[in-house]
């Protein structure tokens, strides 16, 4: 089945500790992006990536780095720059030339303590 | 800066009952405007996406409408079910910012008693 896998669901790090999430797809999408949500909160661009080799910042990229060397994964590196870093973190994709269907991942959920 | 705004924040609703969730917008040249749906602790699920050259989309019990020039999108679920209760999220993608981002509203927390 094609789709979208984050990994771990849970992670759980000690304040000043880097932790990278994992987003891994399989929908031959060129397009990835990292959203941070907060308890009651909407989804906050972090990162995006439109094409392996190449990313952007988003609205809210300090404290995070991220990589595109292969087309079906961007990894998402949480440094300890990151000032709050507990959050729900969702990875998403979308297909050439439709970069408003953003198909998402189950999300993990980090935190620190 | 585009806003996107979302109102009720909650809503309990009695099973059957029909429903009209609220999303307003600040900045009416947008391309695009999508309802999600989100499970407690699950990533989101595309439920309806409007182009801004469209007044409304429909699927199934789910109705959205579009209305740009005033800001407005409203999310019309009938005969609503307990399987309805989850978050639902506006989301636009408009053409002040990047043209891959979308800007998400804080969601409309839905829950239908049986």
């Amino acid at each position: 089945d094609g789709g979208i896998t984050q990994s771990p669901k849970y992670l759980f790090r000690k304040e000043g500790q880097n932790v990278t999430l994992s987003c891994e797809q399989n929908l031959n999408h060129d397009a990835m992006y990292w959203y941070r949500q907060d308890p009651g909160q909407g989804l906050r661009l972090i990162y995006y990536s439109q094409i392996v080799n190449d990313f952007q910042k988003g609205d809210i990229a300090e404290g995070y780095s991220v990589s595109r060397e292969k087309k079906e994964s961007f990894p998402l590196t949480v440094t300890s720059a990151q000032k709050n870093p507990t959050a729900f973190y969702l990875c998403a994709s979308a297909a050439p030339g439709r970069p408003y269907e953003q198909y998402f991942g189950p999300g993990t959920r980090l935190t620190v303590t | 800066k585009q806003e996107v705004t979302q109102i009720p924040a909650a809503l309990s609703v009695p099973e059957g009952e029909n429903l009209v969730l609220n999303c307003s917008f600040t900045d009416s040249a947008i391309y695009n405007l999508q309802w999600f749906r989100q499970d407690p602790g699950k990533g989101l699920t595309s439920l309806l996406l409007i182009q801004s050259s469209q007044r409304e989309q429909t699927s199934g019990r789910l109705n959205a409408s579009l209305d740009k020039s005033s800001g407005r999108s409203t999310l019309y679920i009938a005969a609503s079910q307990p399987g309805d209760s989850a978050t639902y999220l506006c989301a636009v993608q408009y053409s002040g910012a990047g043209s891959y981002q979308l800007t998400f509203g804080k969601g409309t927390k839905l829950s239908v008693i049986p």
